[in-house]
């Protein structure tokens, strides 16, 4: 079975400009989770989408928004990129049989974002 | 609120000598305990998970980490290493309420020949 799998692989942007990262999960997967690590750091919790809807948020400002399509794959859009954006963006998936599930999270290798 | 703590940024062993990489929790409940690996330009892989079974949990790779509620402690070794288990390691706490994961600093293992 194929595992996570997260388009592009890298990519550079300048700032102020918008960029969308995609991810498809495990199949048979109905949640998907992204993280961002900057360079020498754990990663951090940005959105947890089951079922087509928020399930959670950490601190990232609004400039970062996803979405979650039928098909269970995401999209982590980012606008009016800043320098500080530059880091590896990870996609995981986890089962969850039920709203109220909380399983093991499979990461996806990640989008390597570099902000000029 | 939940945190993580790893005691070490580096560990250096050599092949064949155990392996000790220190991890604290703070947590107000009874927490799921998880250690990722993270192998240069690949993804991170789950070693092994702690939800409140067996407080001695095996993993993948010789890999064992015994959870201590009354040290808050969640530390992972191996008896013997091995050169490719040279990688950067990741202690994580989930927290409740909005499954988040969180995550330690890192513990970055290197083996020498």
């Amino acid at each position: 079975d194929a595992g996570v799998t997260q388009s592009p692989t890298h990519l550079i942007k300048t700032r102020g400009q918008q960029v969308t990262l995609r991810c498809s999960p495990i199949s048979g997967h109905k949640s998907v989770s992204w993280y961002q690590q900057v360079l020498g750091q754990g990663p951090q919790f940005i959105f947890q989408y089951y079922e087509k809807e928020e399930r959670g948020r950490g601190n990232f400002p609004d400039r970062f928004s996803a979405r979650q399509f039928p098909n269970y794959s995401s999209e982590l859009n980012v606008n009016a990129l800043l320098l500080g954006d530059s880091a590896l963006y990870l996609c995981a998936s986890s089962l969850e049989e039920t709203k109220d599930s909380t399983d093991t999270q499979y990461f996806g290798p990640g989008t390597r974002l570099t902000v000029l | 609120a939940q945190s993580v703590t790893q005691l070490d940024s580096h560990v250096s062993v050599s092949e064949g000598t155990p392996v000790l990489l220190r991890c604290n929790y703070s947590s107000s409940y009874s927490p799921s305990l998880f250690w990722y690996v993270q192998h240069p330009n690949k993804g991170l892989q789950l070693l092994l998970k702690y939800t409140s079974a067996a407080t001695l949990v095996k993993g993948i790779n010789g890999f064992e980490a015994e959870f201590k509620k009354s040290e808050t402690s969640f530390h992972l070794t191996k008896p013997s290493a091995h050169m490719s288990d040279a990688a950067e390691y990741f202690c994580v706490v989930s927290k409740d309420s909005n499954y988040q994961l969180i995550w330690g600093a890192g513990t970055k293992l290197i083996i020498k020949p």
